[in-house]
């Protein structure tokens, strides 16, 4: 069963406007969410996290957006320009993570000009 | 900048056949981990290690062995290539903090088996 979802498998979003990616959870043990940006043949890079003792954190263009009680967070992108286009993995770990993350299956974002 | 790499970065190979995938990084980091990932999936834990002489199994069972003797390498293994076996593979290394669990990856093999 999947603990990390994400419901969209693609998306498109015309440049300069917002995109909003989103990740359902169903682990209420998850304490720390990343977000990862992966580009085709290369591996998944870092691009923002949150705690869960938070419910926003922001780093330039990308916002996440966290909302314990609907186990639902959020990837804010603001203004999307064409280099954005990539996978994003939404992943999730508990306790320090021991173990690894767990991810969700992703969202192909891609941007128009 | 992460500096964890790995080769080969394409591998086409036969059935039956051994291969060891290569995983080093530079950064120190005692927690390393291999991923499989298949297009439009969600990439499944297979091995991790938290540090020399550490390896344990991940969520996905997988018929690939890994060893961890150095710090900076996490080779893996499989025996006998399988068809099944076709998926890309990932290799990522952590600094392992609590709360802190920022992944590096390398940059994958994309492995085809015939």
């Amino acid at each position: 069963d999947q603990q990390v979802k994400q419901n969209s498998p693609s998306l498109s979003v015309q440049e300069g406007r917002i995109s909003i990616l989103n990740c359902d959870y169903t682990n209420s043990m998850f304490d720390y969410f990343l977000w990862y940006k992966k580009y085709p043949a290369e591996g998944p890079t870092f691009l923002i996290s949150i705690s869960s003792i938070k419910d926003k954190n922001e780093d330039g263009r990308f916002t996440v957006f966290l909302n314990k009680s609907a186990k639902h967070l959020s990837l804010h992108i603001v203004p999307s320009q064409p280099g954005d286009s990539a996978v994003y993995f939404c992943a999730a770990v508990s306790g320090g993570g021991a173990d690894g993350l767990t991810f969700g299956k992703g969202t192909h974002l891609i941007i128009q000009p | 900048e992460a500096d964890i790499y790995q080769t080969p970065r394409y591998l086409v190979i036969g059935t039956g056949k051994k291969i060891t995938l290569e995983c080093s990084q530079t950064m120190g980091h005692d927690k390393m981990y291999w991923y499989q990932q298949d297009p439009g999936m969600e990439l499944h834990l297979i091995h991790y290690s938290y540090g020399v002489n550490s390896t344990e199994k991940g969520d996905l069972s997988s018929e690939s062995t890994v060893s961890r003797i150095r710090t900076e390498h996490f080779p893996l293994t499989l025996e006998s290539a399988r068809p099944s076996h076709t998926s890309q593979y990932l290799c990522a290394s952590s600094e392992g903090t609590l709360l802190n669990e920022k992944l590096f990856f390398g940059s994958g093999t994309q492995l085809s088996v015939l």
